[in-house]
């Protein structure tokens, strides 16, 4: 399809495992967004790619969050010794701009999620 | 600290009614947009406004941009059950940047 995909959609793991979760944004978007999404919350923003540009990684929550985008399509976010509170629905966006006559923003399309679930 | 601040949190309602969901905040945005959210997805984007003032319509959805840029509300007229869902508004400070969201309204429209 054309949309943003994300793998997996489900993933339960340890306490103290690593995981790593894909995002393949829509082709042609530069941008690419990470997004961590729990219960009852709104999206908290995790990581921004744009480009060839060193990525805004002001998000993340400590170091055992990182992200890399490679070639600049695919995306890893990896969570390093997993906690029960990273328990979350991992949300992937990529956007286009829009130069309009009012001024540019960027339009976001989110893909599916990963839910992740650590016991 | 959140940024957007939505009201109502949750709103249940019957087919054929009226409402209007708010989004506030303190900061201005450049643009604010409105996504739906069905469980299980991703949000899926409704609307952009960028223009301070500015009123869009998507059928029975009327959006409006604060004149201050500063606020947004979504209006739905004669609401159906298909409109159930969780709706986030989300700002974004500067162009090329990623977006603040709120943390959403979940409205149920029940037949």
């Amino acid at each position: 399809g054309a949309g943003v995909s994300q793998s997996p959609s489900n993933k339960v793991t340890e306490k103290g495992k690593d995981v790593e979760l894909r995002c393949d944004p829509i082709s042609g978007h530069t941008a690419l967004y990470w997004y961590r999404q729990s219960l009852g919350q709104g999206l908290e923003f995790l990581i921004y790619f744009q480009g060839n540009s060193a990525p805004d990684k002001s998000g993340l929550p400590s170091d055992r969050f990182s992200a890399e985008r490679t070639g600049g399509s695919v995306s890893t976010l990896t969570i390093q010794r997993t906690q029960q509170e990273d328990s979350a629905v991992y949300l992937c966006a990529s956007s286009l701009r829009i130069r309009g006559s009012r001024g540019s923003y960027n339009e976001q399309f989110f893909g599916p999620g990963t839910r992740l679930t650590v016991l | 600290t959140q940024l957007l601040e939505q009201s109502p949190q949750f709103l249940s309602i019957q087919e054929g009614e009226n409402l209007t969901v708010y989004c506030n905040s303190s900061s201005v945005f450049s643009s604010l947009q409105w996504y739906r959210q069905e469980p299980g997805e991703g949000p899926v984007l409704l609307v952009t406004v960028v223009t301070g003032g500015e009123v869009k319509k998507l059928k029975r959805l009327t959006f409006q941009f604060g004149d201050a840029r500063k606020d947004s509300s979504l209006h739905i007229t004669a609401a159906q059950p298909g409109d159930t869902g969780l709706y986030l508004c989300a700002g974004a400070v500067a162009s090329g940047y990623a977006l603040n969201f709120g943390k959403g309204t979940s409205l149920l429209v029940t037949p």
